[in-house]
């Protein structure tokens, strides 16, 4: 099983570029979110999706645009990259919106802007 | 405010010890409580949740840890750490239903010595 696919692993943007983060799941799951993780800060919420065609805010959500045209990939677009966005994100996906269900993350992307 | 702290940045025992990571939460309502493990270059892995019955809950690889209400606590152990167990462990917390409200700790990083 795949479960859930980010690409690219790593990347250096020039502050003012815009890149898409890829993500993909094979689980079929519904709910699917993109995480930044800072040091000391844990992982805070970008943007979530409860379904296709569904988005919506989460805790740190300036900066980044997402949709949702299929159940299966939820990609993360910088519209215009910062120094400030300089981060290892984390794609998940979770089976329906009940908190007891595991939540899947991809393996992270790392992301420098420079 | 909901909050969930893990006091320690990180922690260093020796293999073989034992092994208490803490967690305390601020939350309104009866949480999901949650611990999850972040190896090197790696995406986050659910260790295991908890939300009611026994208050010793058990997880994968011999971990387990505690819900204490009256502390607001849900400290991780294990009885006797392996080499393969440094890493980067968070406590995250979240409510009944919408999932992508769960709020991760900033995390404690283990070190083994052997």
């Amino acid at each position: 099983n795949a479960g859930v696919t980010q690409t690219p692993k790593f990347q250096v943007l020039k502050t003012g570029q815009s890149m898409t983060l890829q993500c993909a799941q094979d689980m079929n799951h519904e709910y699917m979110s993109w995480y930044r993780q800072d040091p000391g800060m844990g992982l805070r919420l970008i943007h979530y999706s409860v379904g296709a065609g569904i988005t919506d805010q989460g805790e740190v959500p300036n900066g980044y645009n997402v949709s949702r045209s299929t159940t299966e990939d939820f990609p993360l677009r910088l519209l215009s990259a910062a120094p400030s966005q300089t981060s290892v994100y984390f794609c998940a996906s979770r089976k329906g919106q009940g908190t007891f269900n595991t939540i899947y993350f991809g393996e992270g992307s790392w992301l420098t802007v420079v | 405010a909901q909050s969930v702290t893990q006091p320690d940045i990180h922690i260093t025992v020796s293999e073989g010890a034992s092994l208490e990571l803490r967690c305390n939460y601020s939350y309104g309502a009866t949480p999901y409580l949650f611990w999850y493990v972040q190896s090197p270059g790696q995406g986050l892995q659910l260790l295991l949740k908890y939300f009611s019955g026994d208050t010793l809950v058990q997880g994968i690889k011999g971990f387990e840890a505690e819900f204490k209400r009256s502390q607001s606590s849900f400290n991780l152990r294990k009885p006797s750490v392996h080499w393969s167990d440094a890493a980067e462990y968070f406590c995250a917390v979240g409510p009944y239903t919408g999932g992508f409200k769960t709020i991760f700790g900033a995390g404690t990083r283990l070190f083994v010595k052997a």
